[in-house]
């Protein structure tokens, strides 16, 4: 069975610190994936796509940046987080053209 | 102009009624789904229905290609059922976007 796994669960940080949000999925060969974030009261935003290992499409431009370094991992990051990257963070999976597969999310707090 | 909408943007029911949320969409898609989502934020997948009914208990799911629409029937509501329902596309343009809609807040009254 295929099983998504995001880290870390929460984080509270400072305005200008570095951030980094990891997800792992395990059980599936080349999945396409993504990286969604939520402000508090906002829609469901995707941030960035990746259908191949290095490869990483940006969708919105939120002065953050992802990586795929392998197959199974997707990485979001920044170097200097901004008040406006509080919100909810969701890494999601999926094959071609079928049914999207969601992580449990990460809440980030920016202070 | 949006490309996908949801209504109603919120809806309070009393126990026992019935609940009807609609997606619409503007272009042609590879995929629809419908999710719960918690106060926390996660994410619980109700349907994927990119075409036809689906059933699951008191929750159904039809979605009418030609028509650009997906509705989320929820019979004989629970105040367990209130929260926020989301509908989210697989829009048929190459570009591996899944969009969601703004929600449903639905509440429902002991």
């Amino acid at each position: 069975a295929q099983t998504i796994h995001q880290w870390p669960v929460a984080e509270i940080k400072a305005v200008g610190s570095p951030l980094s949000l990891g997800c792992t999925i395990k059980g599936k060969s080349s999945p396409n994936l993504y990286w969604y974030w939520q402000a508090t009261g906002g829609t469901l935003q995707q941030l960035f796509y990746s259908i191949t290992v290095g490869q990483v499409e940006s969708v919105v431009q939120l002065n953050l940046s992802a990586s795929r370094p392998k197959d199974d991992q997707f990485i979001l990051s920044t170097e200097k987080l901004l008040l406006s990257h509080s919100g909810f963070y969701l890494c999601a999976w999926s094959l071609a053209n079928t049914e999207v597969f969601f992580g449990k999310g990460t809440r980030l707090t920016v202070v | 102009g949006q490309q996908v909408q949801q209504s109603p943007a919120s809806l309070v029911l009393q126990e026992g009624e019935n609940a009807e949320l609609q997606c619409n969409f503007s272009t042609s898609l590879n995929s629809m789904q419908w999710f719960y989502q918690r106060p926390g934020g996660s994410l619980v997948s109700l349907f994927y229905n990119p075409s036809g009914t689906k059933h699951s208990g008191r929750l159904t799911s039809t979605t009418v290609i030609k028509e650009r629409r997906s509705s989320l029937h929820i019979s004989s509501s629970q105040t367990t059922d209130s929260g926020t329902y989301l509908c989210a596309l697989d829009l048929d343009t190459n570009a591996y976007k899944v969009i969601f809609g703004k929600g449903t807040h639905l509440h429902v009254l002991p």
